[in-house]
């Protein structure tokens, strides 16, 4: 257990609502990660984070952003929600420590459906 | 070229028996490697880290061929409970924390009473 939860855990929304999922750790780690996981594509990488106010994008980044504005939270937002973005989204975080492989350690997920 | 290649199967495998699941990777500066289970609807969960000399943990063996470029996992003295999805998983560092993990499509594997 690497103390991460997600919030929401279901939402349905409609089409052109934002909407925003948080991830929450409690374990202090630097390393935050927003993955979607679709049936025929595995999980993909949407936005990382590397620190406080630091984040970059993943493969699939188009209309998605984050913030993360405290260690422990990290928040994914959709501006307008598309069809296209039904999906379940999996926060993770990276334990860095000596010898570690960067194992990364994931949440229980969100699953969003936009109608 | 996909970058991380798995059989999707289903492997349908008795209770007991043994089973290998190979994964192919493409990016030969790959430098982590990972098993992962995953469960209908629920978190990929680490099953296990690929080290360069194989590794092992109990009834699961995993083993990495750089010349090959795939890694292989093996399950002896199957368990019901066996039954999962499992992601190959590969990391490519490219600096600057863009690690984000690049996951196979998954193998599935249903274990037979």
């Amino acid at each position: 257990d690497a103390g991460i939860t997600q919030s929401p855990r279901h939402k349905v929304t409609e089409t052109g609502t934002p909407v925003t999922l948080r991830c929450h750790q409690t374990e202090n780690h630097r390393y935050m990660y927003w993955y979607r996981q679709d049936p025929g594509h595995g999980l993909r990488l949407i936005h990382y984070s590397y620190g406080v106010k630091d984040t970059d994008k993943g493969e699939v980044s188009d209309g998605y952003s984050v913030s993360r504005s405290k260690t422990e939270d990290f928040l994914l937002t959709l501006e307008s929600a598309t069809s296209s973005q039904t999906s379940v989204y999996f926060c993770a975080i990276r334990k860095e420590a000596s010898g570690s492989y960067n194992e990364q350690f994931f949440g229980p997920g969100t699953r969003l459906t936009v109608l | 070229r996909k970058e991380v290649e798995q059989d999707p199967g289903p492997f349908n495998v008795p209770e007991g028996a043994t089973v290998a699941f190979n994964c192919t990777y493409s990016n030969s500066a790959s430098q982590s490697f990972f098993w992962y289970r995953q469960d209908c609807r629920k978190e990929p969960k680490l099953l296990m880290s690929v080290y360069s000399s194989g590794n092992e943990d109990g009834r699961f063996t995993a083993q990495l061929n750089r010349a090959s470029q795939y890694i292989s996992l093996l399950i002896r003295d199957s368990k019901l409970s066996d039954s999962a999805t499992y992601l190959c998983v590969v990391i490519n560092m490219v600096g600057g924390g863009a690690d984000g993990l690049t996951f196979g499509k998954g193998t599935h594997l249903i274990i037979q009473p």
